[in-house]
């Protein structure tokens, strides 16, 4: 069983829509959630961190957090063409990282 | 300053040659790792080193050495890499090991 499972996508969203990416975990002793973007040929970016259950918002950036059901989502308003890449969610249960194979996301103008 | 720098950008080396690559953070931060990338795929985890010590080695062949001369440092030194091992080289560090990571740019590694 996978550690961190993503949709690969490709997602596709109407500039201005809402993107939602989804991602679950199997390790119930994870204790931090990351979300980071990357451009094609370029390194992950970190967008958010999350630790507690809820939501949590940054700009047009949600990050949510449902530890019961072993799921992270994260949520991009008023989508932008400059959204486009593909979007890495990490969960640390220790020491490292694991990685989902990210989600492709395309904002089309 | 919350960059991590890598040296080189990119680098073509033959399969008998011998190549380093370079990581250096000023952040402060303890824990230092190296992953590869291949295209569509995600980081996949080769080193961390937490304050100085190499911590976790995720079964990386040989061919490929570590090296964290200082807190601030980290090396990847490369002999007799096969064309299998072309591929995105990012370094990352983070405050304390497990916790957020910032990447580097990374080293794009082709081997012929």
């Amino acid at each position: 069983q996978k550690e961190v499972e993503q949709n690969s996508g490709p997602l596709s969203v109407p500039e201005g829509a809402i993107a939602s990416l989804n991602c679950t975990y199997s390790d119930r002793g994870s204790q931090s959630f990351f979300w980071y973007r990357q451009y094609s040929g370029k390194s992950p970016e970190l967008i958010m961190f999350i630790y507690s259950n809820g939501d949590k918002e940054d700009g047009r950036f949600t990050a949510q957090l449902n530890k019961a059901s072993q799921y992270v989502s994260l949520l991009i308003r008023d989508s932008q063409p400059s959204d486009s890449a593909t979007y890495l969610c990490a969960v640390n249960p220790g020491n490292q990282f694991y990685f989902g194979t990210g989600t492709s996301l395309t904002v089309i103008p | 300053d919350t960059e991590v720098t890598q040296t080189p950008k990119h680098l073509v080396m033959g399969m008998t040659n011998k190549k380093s690559l370079k990581c250096e953070q000023h952040m402060g931060h303890r824990a230092m790792y190296w992953y590869k990338q291949k295209a569509k795929k995600p980081p996949e985890l080769m080193f961390v080193y937490s304050y100085e010590k190499l911590s976790i080695n995720e079964s990386v062949p040989s061919r490929f050495s570590p090296e964290c001369p200082n807190s601030s440092l980290l090396n990847l030194h490369l002999h007799a890499l096969q064309p299998e091992d072309s591929a995105l080289y990012l370094c990352a560090s983070s405050p304390i090991a497990g916790e957020t990571q910032y990447f580097g740019p990374g080293t794009r590694l082709l081997v012929l």
